[in-house]
């Protein structure tokens, strides 16, 4: 079966410091990785995905992730963070094969203090 | 713009209450979602289809049922409401399964 660990529940930053999420993920199959972003009371937005191709992949709002398949991890990361990046954010996982269902993880709260 | 809308956004209801959630999406996705949302465990699956009269259980639909009898709606049926099921419910499409998903603002949804 396939997991998702988000290894920080909270991190909290100061504004223009630069951040990093953790995810780690479990599968033993071919895996496609995607970053997602939700706002108070809002439903979810794609920050960025990696299906194939480069390691390294480009999101929305500066951030970037790296996909490292030899320590099965796509951490998300931000040179420099901004108020309004304060959100709650999740890793998910969708494996190439059987359900083909997103997986999330339990998710980072990402707090930017002045 | 094509948008994904869930109806109610806030719902108190009894236990033992039939309770549907309404989801209606205009993307023409043939793929739709239900996850639902608690502190602590991120997103979870409940049901998912894959189009009209296709559906498929999740890793957490006991207690939950759907039906697809169009693209658009994929309405979620609590039989008989628990108070393990107070969450907030999130809908999702996407138009293939590798596809960045749509969701909807959720529904808020407490049982008594």
């Amino acid at each position: 079966a396939q997991s998702v660990t988000q290894l920080d529940s909270q991190v909290p930053v100061f504004e223009e410091a630069p951040v990093e999420l953790r995810c780690n993920y479990s599968s033993s199959v071919s895996v496609y990785l995607f970053w997602y972003v939700q706002y108070p009371n809002q439903g979810l937005q794609l920050l960025l995905k990696y299906l194939s191709g480069s390691t390294l992949v480009k999101g929305i709002n500066g951030f970037e992730a790296e996909f490292n398949k030899s320590q099965t991890s796509f951490h998300l990361r931000k040179p420099s963070v901004h108020i309004s990046d304060t959100a709650e954010y999740f890793c998910a996982v969708i494996m190439d094969t059987g359900r083909r269902a997103l997986t999330f993880g339990s998710g980072t709260r990402l707090q930017v203090q002045p | 713009d094509a948008e994904i809308t869930q109806s109610p956004r806030h719902k108190i209801t009894e236990t033992g209450r039939q309770v549907t959630l309404a989801c209606h999406q205009t993307w023409n996705h043939n793929n739709m979602f239900w996850y639902r949302q608690d502190l602590g465990h991120g997103l979870r699956l409940i049901h998912y289809s894959y189009g009209v009269q296709d559906t498929n259980k999740g890793e957490v639909s006991d207690g939950y049922s759907v039906s697809r009898s169009n693209t658009e709606d994929l309405p979620l049926t609590l039989e008989s409401a628990a108070s393990s099921q107070t969450s907030v419910y999130f809908c999702a499409s996407s138009a293939g399964v590798m596809q960045p998903q749509h969701f909807g603002d959720g529904t808020r949804l407490s049982i008594l």
